[in-house]
């Protein structure tokens, strides 16, 4: 396994439209988790899945933002009506126990 | 909300001085984890560390936690070009973690 895999790496869009980023975790991680970065910042958490039950969000997480994890393996992350202020690196992580997360190479958007 | 600070943003230092990047949370801390990030890369997870006044050591790389559980220090010694990124510490809150900004090396040879 080469670790956590992230599609597309980078997305440009026009505001308004949809868009669905992909995460593959590493294989035997059943927890796996979403951030966005900007620049100058940290990763900023956004939300979180053991297997495939989301069991946590972050207040921050806009209602346009929607995550899922069908069976456990791979989530995908989508966000409707696009906004600029949405333009951002999206990182996924995946751990096997809360403490180390490994993180992917991350989808960057970029809102026109 | 739970807030981690991280000094100082940038610094410079020339090769084989040593560095040290300072981070404190709002909150008491289960445990708190390090990270570094390459420019253009990825966050890389360092260490975890869990016990109250911990100390733990990877070659040149020090970390600390605090006694009360709510500051901590990562301390390179003679630093190399190689360890040129953002240093990130992160405080877990439940399951997120909520990173600091970060601390930004660059190393002059």
């Amino acid at each position: 396994d080469t670790g956590v895999s992230q599609d597309p790496r980078h997305k440009i869009t026009k505001r308004g439209q949809n868009v669905t980023f992909r995460c593959d975790p590493i294989s035997e991680h059943n927890r796996l988790y979403w951030y966005r970065q900007t620049l100058g910042q940290g990763p900023e958490f956004l939300t979180y899945f053991q297997n495939e039950a989301q069991l946590e969000k972050s207040r921050l997480l806009s209602d346009r933002f929607s995550a899922e994890r069908p069976k456990g393996s791979f989530s995908t992350l989508e966000i409707q009506r696009t906004e600029q202020g949405d333009s951002a690196m999206y990182l996924c992580a995946s751990s096997s126990y809360i403490g180390a997360q490994y993180f992917g190479p991350g989808t960057r958007l970029l809102v026109l | 909300g739970q807030q981690v600070m991280q000094i100082p943003q940038y610094q410079h230092v020339q090769e084989g001085e040593d560095f040290t990047t300072y981070c404190n949370s709002s909150t008491t801390l289960s445990n708190i984890q390090w990270y570094k990030q390459r420019p253009g890369g990825h966050p890389v997870f360092l260490i975890q560390l869990v016990k109250s006044g911990e100390v733990k050591k990877q070659k040149r790389l020090t970390f600390q936690f605090g006694e009360a559980k709510k500051n901590s220090s990562l301390h390179i010694t003679a630093t190399q070009t190689t360890d040129v990124g953002t240093y990130f510490c992160a405080g877990q809150a439940g399951t997120a973690l909520i990173f600091g900004k970060g601390t930004t090396l660059s190393v002059s040879s």
